[in-house]
Order: C-alpha cells, then structure tokens, then sequence
C-alpha cells in the first residue's frame, strides 16, 4: 500500500536547528516535495528532490535516500515565523503521478 | 505565485443540498486538482483534471464530481452533502507533471 509517514509534532527553540523526517513506502517513486503550511492558510513549495543527496536553499535544505525510502527537512537559525505544519509529499507513477502526502508535522518554535 | 482563487471561502450548508465549489487560475496551467484536508490525515486527492473536460476520480471521490470547461475554472460538486463532506477543500494546480503545485486558499466547508 501507499504509506507517508512523518511525526506529529515536533518542538524546537528559536535560533537552533531542527531535523523533520519522512519515510514513504509507495508502489513507486518519481520525486519527493516538502511544502510549508501556516495555519489557516494553503501548503506552499519548500523543495524538491528527486535523486539522492542533499539540496540547500537557504535556511531549508532537503535530503533524499531512495533506497531507504526516506527524507528529511532540515531548518537552520529557526524564527518564530518557522512555526508551521511541514508536508512531505511523494509522487507516484504507478498513481498517475500523482502526490501522495503524509499527514504534516506541526513544529512549534519556543522562544 | 500562480493567481488561483477559490469561492466561497466559507460555506455552511444542510445534509442533503448540493454544494459547489469553484476554482479559477490566471496562470493557464493544465492541471486542476481538488484536495481535502482533515485533521490526523494528510491531503486526499478527490477528483483531478489534466485538461478542458479531461478528469479522472482520485482516491476519495464517492459523493463528489467534478466539471472543466475551461482551462482556468474547475468546479466541484457535492451533490448532496453529508456531515462527513465537512472539510477543508484545497484547489491545486500545475503547469507540468514533474512541477510544484500551487494552493489556492482553502474553502472551509461546515454540513449541518
């Protein structure tokens, strides 16, 4: 079966570092998202990954292991404004390449 | 950011009235998605449009249908709705397959 799955929720400090996993388990593979979602409000595009490696882009970097099935996102100098559900998406081609999403991770930054 | 709007913005409506909901884009992107969001779950595709009168049914579509009769409008329907259509609905599109999608606002949509 299709399964993303991410932790729930995760909570951090102002000005640290933190790591959000996914793992996937889909029928196939053809590209890895993460998007940002505020509360209230619509997902937008973080970054992509489609071969393995890491990919930097700012304060955000996005690491890929297709052969682990797994990814994370990674943000730096964490702001307040970081405060936010974080989505990981696969897309399938065996799904019409379609997106597969997992249920978010909230990460809540303290202060 | 591709210009996608989304209307009403907030519906409440009664178990048993149809229900649509509307998508326009600016952008001339070929692929229309509807989603809905709900808590402990992640996006689910409900229906999704690769051109004008081109759609096909994703993983949720019992209950919902959906029409494209022109490249920058698709509309989705609730032909009569249930408590368990309330949601919130996401619009999305796309220019090409291996591309980022881009959100509309959301419809958030109470059945009472």
């Amino acid at each position: 079966g299709q399964n993303i799955d991410q932790p729930t929720e995760m909570t951090a400090t102002e000005g640290a570092i933190v790591q959000i996993n996914c793992t996937y388990q889909t029928s196939g593979f053809n590209g890895l998202f993460w998007y940002q979602q505020h509360a209230g409000e619509a997902p937008t595009f973080l970054s992509y990954n489609v071969l393995d490696g890491l990919e930097e882009k700012g304060r955000f970097s996005s690491f890929l292991s297709r052969s682990k099935g797994y990814s994370y996102l990674l943000l730096k100098e964490l702001q307040m404004k970081d405060s936010a559900s974080y989505l990981c998406a696969v897309r399938d081609p065996t799904s019409n390449y379609q997106l597969i999403w997992g249920a978010g991770t909230k990460l809540i930054i303290k202060p | 950011d591709a210009g996608i709007t989304q209307s009403p913005r907030h519906k409440v409506t009664e178990t048993g009235t149809p229900v649509t909901l509307r998508c326009h884009q600016t952008e001339n992107h070929r692929y229309m998605y509807w989603y809905r969001q709900d808590p402990g779950h992640g996006l689910r595709l409900i229906h999704y449009s690769y051109g004008v009168k081109d759609t096909d049914k994703g993983e949720v579509s019992d209950g919902y249908s959906v029409s494209r009769s022109k490249t920058e409008d698709f509309l989705l329907t609730l032909e009569s709705a249930t408590s368990s259509q309330t949601s919130v609905y996401f619009c999305a599109t796309r220019d090409r397959e291996n591309t980022e999608a881009f959100f509309g606002q959301g419809t958030r949509l109470t059945v009472v």
